[in-house]
């Protein structure tokens, strides 16, 4: 079964470093996602991309983050400057074209800022 | 998207069939129902998607009556590795949009 990967799995950065999330969606998917769940909180939705743009995004995702596909298979998700509420599982998904709501999901990246 | 609400959590015993309902009153005319299983520290998991009636996979049942306000999903003969958040969502398949993911239910399967 195909799947969406994420790298790292972990990683820990200190306040108001740049960090870089990156993801390797389903190649013949279209639409990509970065969604985070802080601990013990519900999955919220960051942004979607299509086409090589961002289509939709939530409130979250402000100035600090970034989203590219630098090289039509990476999907990369970048923060500026991270801060301590930053911290949260981080996960990537991907759908084809028609697919709808039947989104596959990376496993994640835990990112620890201290 | 239309707001769905399914209980908090659900306890049961390995083996037997667990049924969590979501209730969605607002459920649109394009919209489909759609579930998910996560477990923790990792991505949720799709399980399902119907749009009425019954819709069956090898994972799980999905009942919708006629009016469409609510859904059920059924998980035959759980077993601990069924121990999870389950989320009820609702949204156009046809689109790319965001998934509005609530609490959803947690389930707890025990021997």
């Amino acid at each position: 079964e195909p799947e969406v990967t994420q790298t790292p799995s972990h990683q820990v950065t200190q306040m108001g470093q740049e960090v870089i999330l990156r993801c390797v969606p389903i190649s013949n998917h279209l639409y990509f996602y970065w969604y985070r769940q802080i601990l013990g909180q519900k999955v919220e939705f960051l942004v979607s991309f299509y086409n090589n743009e961002i289509s939709e995004k939530s409130e979250i995702f402000d100035d600090q983050f970034s989203v590219e596909r630098p090289d039509g298979s990476n999907f990369t998700l970048k923060i500026r400057s991270t801060k301590l509420e930053d911290s949260a599982m981080y996960f990537c998904a991907s759908i084809p074209l028609t697919q709808g709501y039947g989104y596959t999901f990376g496993s994640g990246t835990r990112l620890t800022v201290v | 998207l239309a707001k769905t609400t399914q209980p908090i959590s659900m306890d049961s015993y390995e083996g037997q069939e667990v049924n969590i309902t979501c209730s969605h009153n607002n459920i649109a005319t394009n919209d489909y129902i759609t579930w998910y299983q996560q477990f923790p520290s990792q991505g949720p998991r799709f399980i399902i998607q119907g749009y009425k009636t019954k819709v069956t996979n090898e994972v799980a049942s999905l009942f919708i009556p006629a009016d469409r306000k609510s859904s059920t999903l059924s998980l035959p003969r759980v077993s601990l590795s069924d121990t999870a958040v389950y989320y009820c969502l609702v949204g156009d398949k046809n689109s790319g949009y965001a998934l509005n993911f609530g609490k959803g239910t947690s389930l707890l399967v025990t021997p």
